[in-house]
């Protein structure tokens, strides 16, 4: 399995854009990024996967470096709302993977 | 469809008993995949099937958990002689996979939380 490294914590401005980095480094030519977050008490939520391409859908955009060694997940208008755990998971078929222990964003007024 | 419902949402049982834990995934997907997760980690594989086979556990998976999905629709996870170690969020989720691939994520529960006291 691919293994992906995150920052424990960051903190975002309400309103501003939230860039949360994750290194995958190991990930092999055909293997997705897969992005989540899970708000306390919930299960994990999809966010957005990529491939080589960068990736946006209505919730995020995703921008994965030319060697796909590392991706950055962004969210262009934060709220409270978005205050969570994001996960970065590597591998083609995440289910089988270890999510690891994610960035906890904590969005502040 | 109202996405992946897991039953209970809270289970305390007394250390020793067998605890059951149904989860019922989005109708139309294949794969079906169980984890754990603990206080201040993140979720971690334990066993997932694609329709009704079982393709593959984790070791995390003691002889005493076992994961069936009958007819490839809902799952049942079992935990017998419970053990004040397995406490934690037991979570379910699905997708619709085809080989290596998975298309547009995973769909998780809420998850059932077990305190084994």
């Amino acid at each position: 399995d691919a293994k992906t490294t995150q920052p424990t914590s960051m903190d975002c401005a309400e309103g501003r854009a939230a860039n949360l980095p994750c290194n995958h480094s190991t990930i092999s030519g055909n293997e997705y990024v897969y992005w989540y977050r899970q708000i306390h008490s919930q299960g994990p939520q999809y966010i957005i996967h990529g491939l080589k391409n960068n990736e946006t859908n209505e919730m995020a955009s995703l921008i994965i470096t030319e060697d796909r060694k590392s991706s950055t997940l962004i969210l262009p208008h934060a709220t409270l709302r978005d205050t969570a755990v994001y996960y970065c998971i590597g591998p083609g078929d995440a289910g089988k993977s270890t999510f690891g222990d994610g960035t906890t964003l904590t969005v502040k007024p | 469809d109202t996405g992946v419902s897991q039953n209970p949402r809270h289970k305390i049982t007394k250390r020793g008993q067998n605890v059951t834990f149904r989860c019922d995934p989005i109708s139309e997907h294949n794969r079906l995949y169980w984890y754990r997760q603990t206080l201040g980690q993140g979720p971690e594989f334990l066993t997932y099937f694609q329709n009704e086979a079982q393709l593959e556990k984790s070791r995390l998976l003691s002889d005493r958990f076992s994961a069936e999905r009958p007819k490839g629709s809902f799952s049942t996870l079992e935990i017998q002689r419970t053990e004040q170690g397995d406490s934690a969020m037991y979570l379910c989720a699905s997708s619709l996979g085809n080989g290596g691939r998975v298309y547009y994520g995973y769909t998780f529960g809420s998850g059932t939380r077990l305190t084994v006291v």
